[in-house]
């Protein structure tokens, strides 16, 4: 059992570049995350789904996207990346909001 | 929007001492859950415990949400205890989770 893989592990990508960071989980969860952590803030939602073809806003959604097409997919994607988006990036996921979040290993994303 | 308090920030302890991590939230919950990131980064979740007291080996946790604050109590600490504990809150009538800033614990041998 995996649980919840996120790709790629680490990433340094020019400002401006388009970024995709995918996560996948398979414990047919119907809630999943997105968290950015940054030194000194903890982890603050980006966006979250409670299910599939669901998606909402968390606190700072603001230069990012996310979808669900289906239940174990999560990806979420950076249209044109700047360096205040340097962080690291946490995938979750739930049975449902109310029950216990499972985090996956996470994503370091550095823009330059 | 709903205040996450974790109380201390640090705390740097030798191996077999007690101790006792506190979380206070501003607004009632439905939801609170404390986690774990050890120093590789890794998070993982302790308890979910909106209200009550659950055990877990040498860990426990207390909410007691009328009066608006969960505890976590580590006993007998062991190295591998190290990391930041992270307490995170769900408000009435939100569906996701607000965390609050983590209390770093570092336990010597």
């Amino acid at each position: 059992i995996a649980g919840i893989t996120q790709a790629p592990t680490s990433q340094i990508l020019a400002a401006g570049r388009r970024m995709t960071l995918r996560c996948t989980q398979d414990m047919r969860h119907n809630a999943m995350y997105w968290y950015r952590q940054d030194l000194g803030l903890g982890l603050r939602l980006i966006h979250y789904s409670n299910t599939a073809g669901t998606t909402g806003k968390g606190e700072v959604p603001d230069g990012y996207s996310v979808s669900r097409a289906n239940t174990d997919d999560f990806p979420l994607t950076l249209a044109s990346a700047v360096p205040s988006q340097t962080s690291v990036y946490f995938c979750a996921s739930s049975m449902d909001y109310r029950n216990t979040q499972y985090f996956g290993p996470g994503t370091r994303l550095t823009v330059l | 929007g709903i205040q996450v308090e974790q109380s201390p920030p640090d705390l740097i302890l030798q191996e077999g001492a007690n101790s006792t991590l506190r979380c206070n939230f501003s607004d009632s919950v439905n939801n609170l859950q404390w986690f774990h990131q050890n120093p590789w980064g890794q998070l993982i979740n302790l308890f979910y415990i909106p209200s009550g007291t659950k055990q877990n080996g040498r860990l426990s946790a207390t909410t007691v949400a009328t009066e608006r604050y969960s505890l976590l109590y580590i006993s007998s600490s062991q190295t591998t205890d190290s990391g930041v504990y992270f307490c995170a809150v769900g408000p009435q009538g939100a569906q996701k989770l607000v965390f609050g800033q983590g209390t770093r614990l570092t336990i010597n041998p």
